[in-house]
Formats: C-alpha cells, sequence, structure tokens
C-alpha cells in the first residue's frame, strides 16, 4: 500500500554542522505533513509541521521543505547540536482522514 | 496547558495474563485519543483511535482492545497477552476537530512491555 519512507537509516554529523533527513512519501492525495523527534525511551515530540500549499517552513534552528513535484519531504536542521541526537519520523496525512502515516525514522547521531 | 500521562513506564507480564494501559490528558476537551505500537527499530503502527467516550476505531486485526470510559481517559487492554504484543506503546492526542483538518499528534512517553 501506500506509505512514507526514509532514505537514511542513520546519519551522522559533528557538532556544529547542518543536518539534512529526507523523507520520500508516496501518496500524492497527502496534504499535511509533521516531524517529529524521538529520544530513547520517550514518545515522539512535534517539532514541525507543514501543509501542502507550501514549500517552505522555519522554525528555531529547523526548516522542512515540501517538493510535492517528486513527493519528497526534508528537515534541516542547523547548528546541530548533541542534543539534537535522536531518530527523526515523517509523517504524513489525507485531508478527511483521522489517521497518520509514519516512515521508519532516521537516527540522527551528533558527535561533539 | 495540554499533557498526556502513561503508565506504568515499563510493566512485563507472563504470556496469557491480562492487561491494562491507562492513558489521560489534562489540559483540554474533547480531544481525538489514539494508541499505537512501536517495534523496536520500526516506526509506528496505529492500533486504535477515538473521537469520543465509548468510540473506537479499530485498524488492525489483533489481540487488544481499547475503552473510553471518560472523555480525556483511553485504556488499552486485553484478555491474554501474546509473545508478539512486546512492544513500546503509545498514546496521543489531537483537538477534537483534528480529525478532518490537519492537526499535529502529541504523545505521551509511552509504556515499554514486554512478555516472558
Amino acid at each position: 500500500g501506500e506509505s512514507v519512507g526514509l532514505h537514511l537509516p542513520t546519519l551522522s554529523v559533528q557538532e556544529g554542522d547542518n543536518s539534512i533527513i529526507n523523507c520520500a512519501y508516496s501518496n500524492s492525495a497527502s496534504d499535511y505533513f509533521i516531524w517529529y523527534k524521538q529520544e530513547s525511551g520517550k514518545g515522539p515530540q512535534f517539532i514541525i509541521d507543514i501543509r501542502s500549499n507550501m514549500d517552505k517552513r522555519q522554525g528555531q534552528r529547523v526548516t522542512v521543505l515540501l517538493n510535492k513535484t517528486v513527493k519528497h519531504l526534508s528537515l534541516q536542521i542547523a547548528a546541530t547540536q548533541p542534543g539534537d541526537s535522536a531518530v527523526y519520523f515523517c509523517a504524513e496525512n489525507k485531508q478527511g482522514y483521522s489517521t497518520l502515516t509514519f516512515g521508519k525514522g532516521t537516527m540522527l547521531l551528533v558527535s561533539p | 496547558s495540554q499533557t498526556i500521562h502513561q503508565w506504568p513506564a515499563t510493566l512485563v507480564q507472563p504470556v496469557g495474563s491480562p492487561l491494562s494501559l491507562e492513558c489521560t490528558v489534562e489540559g483540554t476537551s474533547n480531544p481525538n485519543l489514539y494508541w499505537y505500537r512501536q517495534a523496536a527499530g520500526r516506526g509506528l503502527q496505529l492500533l486504535f483511535y477515538s473521537v469520543g467516550i465509548g468510540q473506537i476505531s479499530s485498524e488492525v486485526p489483533q489481540n487488544l482492545s481499547a475503552s473510553r470510559p471518560q472523555d480525556r481517559q483511553f485504556i488499552l487492554s486485553s484478555k491474554k497477552l501474546l509473545l508478539s504484543d512486546s512492544g513500546f506503546y503509545l498514546c496521543a492526542w489531537s483537538v477534537r476537530q483534528a480529525l478532518y483538518s490537519n492537526q499535529p499528534q502529541h504523545f505521551g512517553d509511552g509504556t515499554r512491555l514486554s512478555i516472558l
């Protein structure tokens, strides 16, 4: 069936670098996307979301880019810090549906 | 502000025993409530969601059931646990109108369930 997936299971970066986590989705009807951060032993924490009428949205140190043409979503983290080490999930939703579909996750490892 | 609580944080149960996991939300009314399971190193699988008291939708056939006896209380149960029920169980909430308009879900810190 249609699903959301991630290109890289693990991303290792140095502290201070910029990180980019990618996500591909296959449901062209999806119109809402979310990025979550999950630290070990905790539940996913909302980071940022974007609706399909936007291409880019910025938060504090994070930017989400949406390319609907190729059904691709990315999360950019500026000046990555050791506290950013976690698993990052993308999720998508289609208008009129109650549920989110989650990708498998990418682990981000930040070295000091 | 809104908060979501799950308990217990960890649970070890023998095969064939019953299960009851509880989730409560504070600071909001009429939330949508969700139960997810997360296998080790995997994404989240939606098990149940509820749009109101006594209203439960099941996403996958399984050995589990859910109930919503109060507006902000969501319970995950089983009469007889299987080994395959092991996992990390997460409860989440979203604002009521989020069912048909896009809003994020907010998660609790989960219950890690081990079946022996």
